[in-house]
């Protein structure tokens, strides 16, 4: 069954730490794209890659890092030069030709706190 | 560069009543656009978009929206509303081409009155 695996469903992170959330997709899609979701903010876009081994900051990419080693692999860090990390973190795929072809896939989430 | 804004981040209806969630865009191309449904503790799941053609879309759970290009808008509507409808909705828009990011508005969450 096709989709996108988001792991961990929740996460803490202690002060000084960097924590690694990882997005996997089945989809054979080319692009993938990392958004954070904050309480009536709606989603912001933090980083996007279109093909492998590229990738692109998206508006709020300071204190986040990515790496797109493998299509079906997009983790994101969360170093600790991000000082307010605590929000819902959500990744999406699209096919290269993008959304009229298909639906934007969104995996479940990963919820990161502070401890 | 294109925005959205959702007018209204709480809406309330009684069930069986209308729902109608407001959607307004600016884009510098045509843009698509598009609902999705968030319920608590979950990714988001698309309701409905419009990339061309039809103007009115029909999505899922009996929800349709309607693309005004001289209004710039993209309502969400359903005819009468269910429980189960609860949940958070996000209008989003996309570049009809580029690099297909989406831009969201701030959401609006939709409660049932029984």
């Amino acid at each position: 069954d096709g989709g996108i695996t988001q792991s961990p469903k929740y996460l803490f992170r202690k002060e000084g730490q960097n924590v690694t959330l990882s997005c996997e997709q089945n989809l054979n899609h080319d692009a993938m794209y990392w958004y954070r979701q904050d309480p009536g903010q709606g989603l912001r876009l933090i980083y996007y890659s279109q093909i492998v081994n590229d990738f692109q900051k998206g508006d709020i990419a300071e204190g986040y890092s990515v790496s797109r080693e493998k299509k079906e692999s997009f983790p994101l860090t969360v170093t600790s030069a991000q000082k307010n990390p605590t929000a819902f973190y959500l990744c999406d795929t699209t096919p290269l030709g993008g959304v009229s072809n298909q639906p934007q896939h969104f995996g479940d989430g990963t919820r990161l706190s502070i401890l | 560069a294109q925005s959205v804004t959702q007018l209204g981040s709480h809406v309330s209806v009684s069930e069986g009543a209308l729902v109608l969630l407001r959607c307004n865009y600016s884009s510098s191309v045509p843009p698509y656009l598009f609902w999705y449904v968030q319920y608590p503790n979950q990714g988001l799941q698309l309701l409905l978009k419009y990339t061309t053609g039809a103007t009115l879309v029909k999505g899922i759970n009996g929800f349709e929206a309607e693309f005004k290009k001289s209004e710039t808008s993209f309502h969400l509507t359903k005819p009468s509303a269910h429980m189960s409808d609860a949940a958070e909705y996000f209008c989003a828009v996309s570049l009809l081409f580029g690099n297909e990011k989406l831009t969201f508005g701030t959401g609006t969450r939709l409660t049932i009155i029984p």
